[in-house]
């Protein structure tokens, strides 16, 4: 597709259990971030990428958060016991150079996560 | 904390008449600031940003106007139409090594009626 595509759109889970949220960025962006929205909430920075390395993960809330970035493509957030708390939809945006967030950087529909 | 603040969670306008969406910020270091327009399921598209080099940035039926002494945006959308009806969040960024890392606002449901 043309867009950043994130899978799947919606996921519920158990608290307790293990999560992972897939991006697939826009074709040759090099550029990846992480943000999420808790309800009620503007977006918030979770992890940038340039490549395949993690350049700023500042905004991961704790050691339960984790992502990859393997190929320099499709990133994976895994969340490792999840808590109600990190209910919230989760979105990716990729831009073709870093840290272009303005009419070069596209964010993908999101991942709706509910932790019950 | 919040460091962006969007104190009107609703707005309701008429179609054709002039939108203006509001914004405040409290980290002087904030010096690029970004509208972005978001529909039910959708992720967030960019609208309009300025720099804060400048005081007012247009773009069509959309301008942005800044003050920062007053640490305070705008957004002006002129005409509104049924389209625009949306959540407009504002952001701000630190220009250099970090200016990726967006700090938005809660958002403003904006509805414009026919």
């Amino acid at each position: 597709g043309a867009g950043v595509s994130q899978t799947p759109s919606n996921k519920v889970t158990e608290k307790g259990k293990y999560v992972e949220l897939r991006c697939d960025p826009i074709s040759g962006h090099t550029a990846l971030y992480w943000y999420r929205q808790s309800l009620g909430q503007g977006p918030e920075f979770l992890i940038y990428f340039q490549g395949t390395g993690a350049a700023d993960d500042s905004g991961l809330p704790n050691d339960r958060f984790f992502a990859v970035r393997p190929e320099g493509s499709v990133s994976t957030l895994k969340i490792q016991r999840t808590e109600r708390g990190d209910s919230a939809v989760y979105l990716c945006a990729s831009s073709k150079h870093r840290a272009a967030m303005n009419t070069e950087a596209f964010f993908g529909q999101g991942t709706r996560l509910t932790v019950v | 904390d919040q460091q962006v603040k969007q104190n009107s969670p609703s707005l309701s306008v008429q179609e054709g008449r002039i939108s203006i969406l509001n914004c405040d910020y409290t980290n002087s270091m904030f010096d690029y600031f970004l509208w972005y327009k978001k529909y039910p399921a959708e992720g967030p598209t960019f609208l309009i940003s300025i720099s804060s080099i400048k005081d007012k940035n247009e773009d069509g039926r959309f301008t942005v106007f800044l003050n920062k002494s007053a640490k305070h945006l705008s957004l002006h959308i002129v005409p509104s139409q049924p389209g625009d009806s949306a959540v407009y969040f504002c952001a701000a960024s630190k220009s250099g090594g970090s200016n990726y890392k967006l700090t938005f606002g809660k958002g403003t449901l904006l509805t414009v009626n026919p």
